[in-house]
């Protein structure tokens, strides 16, 4: 069975501009959650759909937005970047809306703005 | 609010030494909790979890335990490997996923 896909693994971006990121779940699942990662603030949870719908959001700016297909796969977008947001960011996938159902990760897209 | 501290890395342990990393946390009504690693270069992978107080993860050699009455659930492994080199995050899950800031772990050969 084949794994999380997230796509592209790595992006330059200059301040201002926006970016999307793409992300495939393993086939099955349902729910699809994002993630920033930086070494200074760690993990941070951006936001998880369900369905095309999105259950949850995480204390992030509105300029961070996603959305989720009828194939589950779902994509992230950012505008108007800041060199703050240089950051990995992993997608994860479950198979149901379980407080029970462990997180299964992509290799993340590593975005670096200048 | 859920949250989730675990101790600070880096830890450097030579091989087959005893490891404990330690979590506690801080939830309302009855999350569960698990364990993640990340090898380099990668996303993360699921270690083990528990899902209920008294219950023991384990996989690979790690073991973890719920424990409702310390809230925490310690990481631990009673002789490492060099492969074991990686970042171990401690996570919560109630009405969403809280991670742990991470504890990087190097073992020397």
């Amino acid at each position: 069975k084949a794994g999380v896909t997230q796509t592209p693994r790595y992006l330059i971006k200059t301040r201002g501009q926006q970016v999307t990121l793409s992300c495939s779940p393993i086939s099955g699942h349902r729910s699809v959650s994002w993630y920033q990662q930086t070494p200074g603030q760690g993990l941070q949870f951006l936001f998880e759909y369900f369905s095309e719908t999105q259950r949850n959001k995480g204390n992030f700016p509105g300029r961070f937005s996603g959305r989720q297909f009828s194939n589950s796969r779902s994509e992230m977008n950012v505008s108007t970047l800041e060199l703050g947001d240089s950051a990995l960011y992993l997608c994860a996938s479950s198979l149901g809306s379980s407080y029970n159902s462990p997180l299964h990760f992509g290799n993340g897209t590593r975005l670096t703005v200048t | 609010g859920n949250s989730v501290t675990q101790m600070e890395g880096p830890v450097t342990l030579s091989e087959e030494a005893f490891l404990t990393i330690n979590c506690t946390y801080t939830a309302t009504g009855y999350p569960s909790l698990f364990w993640y690693v990340q090898y380099p270069g990668e996303g993360l992978q699921l270690l083990l979890k528990a899902t209920k107080a008294d219950d023991k993860g384990s996989n690979k050699g790690f073991e973890a335990t719920y424990r409702k009455e310390t809230t925490s659930f310690h990481l631990e492994k009673g002789s490492v490997q060099v492969s074991d080199s990686a970042v171990y995050f401690c996570a919560l899950n109630g009405d969403k996923i809280i991670f742990g800031k991470g504890t990087r772990l190097h073992i020397l050969p």
